[in-house]
């Protein structure tokens, strides 16, 4: 595609329930990252994919956090059992190199836990 | 651990003013920095990547400066319209991830 394309865009969800964000990368790139804004904050890394194979998930805050690539392009970020705290702009980000090349960044996709 | 600072945090200049906007990172061993753009709810657009062995890198009205050893770098942006409000970042390569700064926060008032 054109760029890199996020799904919902905004998401309310109750406490205690899971969400599920898609990430379309821009067609060709190999390596994937996630990364979660909070207001008024630079974003911070949650995780990273190379291809299919997710090469660092150092930054994910719990192991309610989960993501997948399986095919090596499409990639959804889990939260299951979500809490507030949870509540920030999630972002995707592709590029075409390996590694932190030029990235270029999705729209965001904003979670409310409620 | 890299960090990545942006002084100030809010910047208000009326139209027509050169933009300076400020970067440094504690870890002088980079080989890029990147400069974005975010405008209030959407994500982030790339401006600028200089690469380690540049000193400077320009588009349009934009240019960024690097300087390693010291641990800088600036964005000037030349007679600034009420278009460019938005806020900046500037980031850094760290073990394989982007290392961002909180950003600059731009007002251009006509």
């Amino acid at each position: 595609g054109a760029g890199v394309s996020q799904s919902p865009r905004y998401k309310v969800a109750k406490r205690g329930q899971d969400v599920a964000l898609r990430c379309d990368p821009i067609s060709g790139h190999v390596s994937l990252f996630w990364y979660q804004q909070a207001l008024g904050q630079g974003p911070e890394f949650l995780t990273y994919f190379q291809n299919e194979a997710q090469l660092d998930k150092s930054g994910l805050p719990s192991d309610r956090f989960f993501a997948e690539r399986p095919e090596g392009s499409v990639s959804t970020l889990k939260i299951q059992r979500t809490q507030q705290e949870d509540s920030a702009v999630y972002l995707c980000a592709s590029s075409s190199r390996q590694g932190t090349g030029e990235l270029f960044f999705g729209e965001g996709s904003r979670l409310t836990v409620l | 651990k890299q960090e990545v600072t942006q002084i100030p945090a809010a910047l208000s200049v009326p139209e027509g003013e050169n933009l300076v906007l400020n970067c440094s990172f504690t870890d002088s061993a980079i080989y890029n920095l990147q400069w974005f753009r975010q405008d209030p709810g959407k994500g982030l657009t790339s401006l600028l990547l200089i690469q380690s062995s540049q000193r400077e890198q320009t588009s349009g009205r934009l240019n960024a400066s690097l300087d390693k050893s010291s641990g800088r770098s600036t964005l000037y942006i030349a007679a600034s319209q009420p278009g460019d409000s938005a806020t900046y970042l500037c980031a850094v390569p760290s073990w394989g991830k982007l290392q961002f700064g909180a950003g600059t926060q731009v007002v251009v008032t006509p």
